[in-house]
């Protein structure tokens, strides 16, 4: 079974402020590793995924992360953060199975506050 | 349409009533999820659809959920003698397959109230 962790709730921060906000997973099996935003009112959007090659991902709308197996974390980054970026973002672990996907299992989400 | 569409988007029910959730995917897309968003958590697994059967339905919590997809493509979700502790966003997600470099496109969501 696989289990996602992210510590904190809430982040607040300030305007062109980097952010870091973290995911811990845990998995008897091989994983795929996603973040997921969701701004007001809409629908959950892919930020960024690992399956496999480079540890460090590169999505949308600046945002990366880093794959490091040895501590079990998939954090997101940025360096620079706008008011735009107010939203919740969610961790989330599928298994690897063979080469498909599993179902996603999501973190409990953390709400990015970003203060002018 | 471009996007997953759920209806209704807001749905308040007494206790005790039977409710349905609809969601229309992406056309094309052979791969259908349904997850539910209770206040505070993230979103929990509940079923998957691979063309019109469900290929795995151990998310939903009991005998009151059940959900279908006759001809592969709309999908909906039925509750039975709802509970309060049934109030919930309930999602809808869909993918090309479930092959790797697949997105699951989400849905914007039914909010299901029961008093």
């Amino acid at each position: 079974a696989q289990s996602v962790t992210q510590l904190d709730s809430q982040v607040p921060v300030f305007e062109e402020a980097p952010v870091e906000l973290r995911c811990n997973y845990s998995s008897s099996v091989s994983v795929y590793l996603f973040w997921y935003v969701q701004y007001p009112n809409q629908g959950l959007q892919l930020l960024l995924k690992y399956l496999s090659g480079s540890t460090l991902v590169k999505g949308i709308n600046g945002f990366e992360a880093e794959f490091n197996k040895s501590q079990t974390s998939f954090h997101l980054r940025k360096p620079s953060v706008h008011i735009s970026d107010t939203a919740e973002y969610f961790c989330a672990v599928s298994a690897n199975y063979g080469g498909s996907q599993g179902n996603l299992i999501f973190g409990k989400g953390t709400k990015l506050s970003v203060k002018p | 349409g471009a996007g997953v569409s759920q209806t209704p988007s807001n749905k308040v029910t007494e206790k005790g009533k039977y409710v349905e959730l609809r969601c229309d995917p992406i056309s094309g897309h052979t791969a259908l999820y349904w997850y539910r968003q209770s206040l505070g958590q993230g979103p929990e697994f509940l079923i998957y659809f691979q063309g019109t059967g469900a290929a795995d339905d151990s998310g939903l919590p009991n005998d009151r959920f059940f959900a279908v997809r006759p001809e592969g493509s709309v999908s909906t979700l039925k509750i039975q003698r709802t509970e309060r502790g049934d109030s919930a966003v309930y999602l809808c997600a869909s993918s090309l397959t479930r092959e790797l470099n697949t997105e699951a496109f989400f849905g914007q969501g039914t909010r299901l109230t029961v008093v």
